[in-house]
């Protein structure tokens, strides 16, 4: 069974502070892809990054970081100089095969609360 | 440019009744795919579908019906509505089932059920 651990539940920062969501996997696959989805105030879920296990580089996208680990089966989030427009509640998801076909297993999330 | 169209997005049932949830997707994907999002537990699959006329159960299918009559619709049903199924309900669909491939979401239903 495929497991996705996101265990910070909320986090608060201050405008411009650096954080780092954390999220830890499980899977039996050895292919297998990882996501990240934001999820704002408005409701809808926003994909952010998709990575597969056998590229272990990291990647940055503006403020925005992601540290792949398959040593440590952790897949975290980083992002730098935060601002208000972060505050959302970000997702970590696992792809999974379920009888040929892929689906997603989704993390509980963390919730990141920006204030000025 | 739609992407993925959920119809309504809220709803107040009393229990007991019957709704049906419309997901329509203009990007022609193949899959389609039905979670409910409730206060700490993420999003959890209730039922997708790889093709027009297909569907399968994903973790929490109980309670639930689904039908893929068109490819770019995909309908959720609730027969008899009851209070634990209030939750946000997503719709999700993909180019295809390999792992690699995006889902794209609505923007989600908001149901209670009292």
């Amino acid at each position: 069974a495929q497991k996705v651990t996101q265990a910070q539940t909320e986090i608060s920062v201050v405008e411009k502070e650096d954080v780092t969501l954390d999220c830890v996997y499980e899977t039996r696959d050895t292919t297998y892809y990882l996501f990240w989805y934001k999820q704002p105030p408005s409701g809808e879920l926003v994909f952010l990054i998709r990575r597969n296990s056998f590229d272990e580089q990291n990647e940055i996208s503006g403020r925005y970081s992601w540290n792949f680990q398959k040593s440590t089966s952790s897949f975290n989030f980083t992002i730098t100089a935060s601002q208000v427009v972060d505050s959302a509640v970000y997702f970590c998801a696992l792809s999974e095969l379920n009888s040929g076909y892929s689906t997603l297993t989704f993390g509980k999330g963390t919730m990141l609360l920006v204030s000025p | 440019n739609a992407g993925v169209t959920q119809t309504p997005k809220f709803r107040v049932l009393k229990t007991g009744q019957s709704m049906t949830l419309l997901c329509a997707q203009d990007m022609n994907h193949e899959y389609m795919y039905w979670y409910r999002q409730d206060p700490g537990m993420g999003l959890r699959l209730i039922h997708y579908s790889v093709g027009e006329g297909t569907t399968a159960k994903g973790e929490v299918p109980d309670g639930y019906n689904v039908s893929r009559l068109k490819k770019q619709n995909f309908l959720l049903g609730l027969e008899s509505a009851a209070p634990s199924q209030t939750s946000v309900y997503f719709c999700a669909s993909s180019y295809s089932s390999i792992a690699k491939n995006i889902q794209y979401f609505g923007a989600g239903t908001r149901l209670s059920v009292l």
